[in-house]
């Protein structure tokens, strides 16, 4: 399975933008980019995921490289409540329907 | 909306009790996952059922464990004779298409501890 390398963690100062980086070098073709958050003591919440274009929803956007080897996570403003675990997950088009969830970066929000 | 709904939210059961654990989808989502997260360990896949049929179970210690999705009511996942490793938090998933296909709304998990 193609794997991601994400940061550990990471520091936002509230209301500013975040951007969280997540390399996947051995992407193949048919690998979606998906993006959850698990918030403490809950179940991991979907974000966002994308192919190749660069996607936008009202939780966030995600910026892709044009070689597909990064991707970027936007989170326009950060608030308090996105102070969460945020994994960058590969998941095949065409094989496993299982989500391989890393250990993701740890998003810190200052007030 | 209702959301996934899992209960019981804790569960505490003595080594060589059994464990059932339920999992409510969301409406109209016919695919069920289970998904376990040990103490500081990412999530790890368990099983993948559709209405009444196992699709994926590849994740699922070849013992005691069981999982059910029944055309009527909800998910059960069974851990029988539960040993102090069971320890964990179980989240279940829903989605209305097959995973590749539909992002996974999850539920907030049943935490179980083996005493």
């Amino acid at each position: 399975d193609a794997k991601t390398t994400q940061p550990n963690s990471m520091e936002s100062n509230e209301e500013e933008p975040v951007h969280l980086p997540c390399n996947h070098s051995t992407i193949s073709g048919t690998d979606y980019i998906h993006w959850y958050r698990q918030l403490p003591s809950q179940g991991p919440e979907y974000v966002i995921h994308g192919l190749t274009s660069n996607v936008n929803n009202r939780m966030a956007s995600l910026a892709i490289a044009e070689d597909r080897k990064s991707s970027t996570l936007i989170l326009h403003r950060a608030t308090l409540r996105d102070a969460a675990v945020y994994y960058c997950i590969l998941l095949s088009g065409a094989g496993s329907y299982q989500l391989t969830f890393g250990k993701g970066t740890k998003l810190s929000v200052i007030p | 909306n209702a959301g996934v709904m899992q209960n019981p939210r804790h569960l505490v059961r003595r080594r060589g009790q059994e464990a059932r654990l339920r999992c409510s989808p969301m409406k109209g989502h016919s695919h069920v996952y289970w998904y376990r997260q040990l103490p500081e360990e990412g999530l790890k896949f368990m099983v993948y059922l559709q209405k009444e049929n196992i699709i994926d179970e590849s994740g699922m210690p070849k013992e005691r464990f069981s999982a059910e999705f029944p055309k009527e009511g909800p998910s059960i996942l069974r851990i029988q004779q539960v040993v102090r490793g069971d320890s964990a938090a179980y989240f279940c998933a829903s989605s209305p298409r097959d995973s590749r296909r539909s992002p996974l709304h999850f539920g907030n998990g049943t935490r179980l501890t083996v005493t």
